[in-house]
């Protein structure tokens, strides 16, 4: 079945930095790749999302690149702010099956 | 539109009891995916349910089971409960096309002693 790896597992940066947050996943058949992020005690919500058809996708402050050859996808965030503070995931879809990442806690130090 | 609604929130049993878990999902959306998520383990699928009908599964023993009604709604049922079982159990929904969104709902935090 899929794999989806994920790093790193905790990030720390200050207020107005970048984040990077970075998977590989390691089937070729999976098509559809979002990005969600889950604060303490909620589900997880959709940030960002990307097909397999895509390279690049941004919205505001949050941008997502996939390589379908090397198989790897990452989130980037700009400009953080403290309501960034969360724990964000990674996930890969095959068929209608989701496979996640580990996830990442991302501190946003003000 | 509303979103995911699992019901209830919060949930104690004992060990060898059953618990059965509800999902409403948004309007007009026809998958309801299930998802247990520990911190051990992470978000890992149970099974997705369109149109009525069980479309994928995990890996998962017997002891998890579900179902979808023709509204839509999901409920999932856990058998014989295991310390382990304890989890924040995660339903999503999507219209159940490939290559859709699924939105989450805020989850059932199920404590088993």
């Amino acid at each position: 079945g899929e794999n989806v790896e994920q790093h790193p597992s905790t990030l720390s940066v200050q207020e107005g930095d970048s984040a990077v947050i970075k998977c590989t996943y390691s089937d070729s058949a999976s098509n559809y790749f979002p990005w969600y992020k889950q604060e303490l005690g909620k589900g997880p919500q959709l940030i960002i999302d990307i097909r397999s058809n895509v390279g690049e996708k941004k919205d505001q402050r949050i941008a997502v690149t996939l390589n379908k050859t090397a198989k790897h996808f990452s989130l980037h965030i700009t400009e953080t702010q403290p309501e960034d503070s969360a724990v964000y995931f990674c996930a890969a879809l095959r068929g209608y099956q989701l496979t996640f990442g580990k996830g990442t806690k991302l501190s946003v130090i003000p | 539109k509303a979103g995911v609604t699992q019901t209830p929130r919060y949930l104690i049993k004992t060990r060898g009891q059953q618990v059965t878990l509800s999902c409403s999902p948004i309007s007009g959306h026809r998958s309801v995916s299930w998802y247990q998520q520990t911190p051990g383990q992470g978000l890992q699928f149970l099974f997705e349910y369109f149109s009525e009908t069980q479309r994928n599964k995990g890996n998962f023993p017997g002891r998890f089971s579900g179902r979808q009604f023709s509204n839509s709604r999901s409920e999932m049922n856990v058998s014989t409960l295991e310390l382990g079982d304890s989890a924040l159990y995660l339903c999503a929904s999507s219209t159940g096309r490939s290559q859709e969104t699924q939105y989450f709902g805020p989850g059932t935090r199920l404590l088993v002693l």
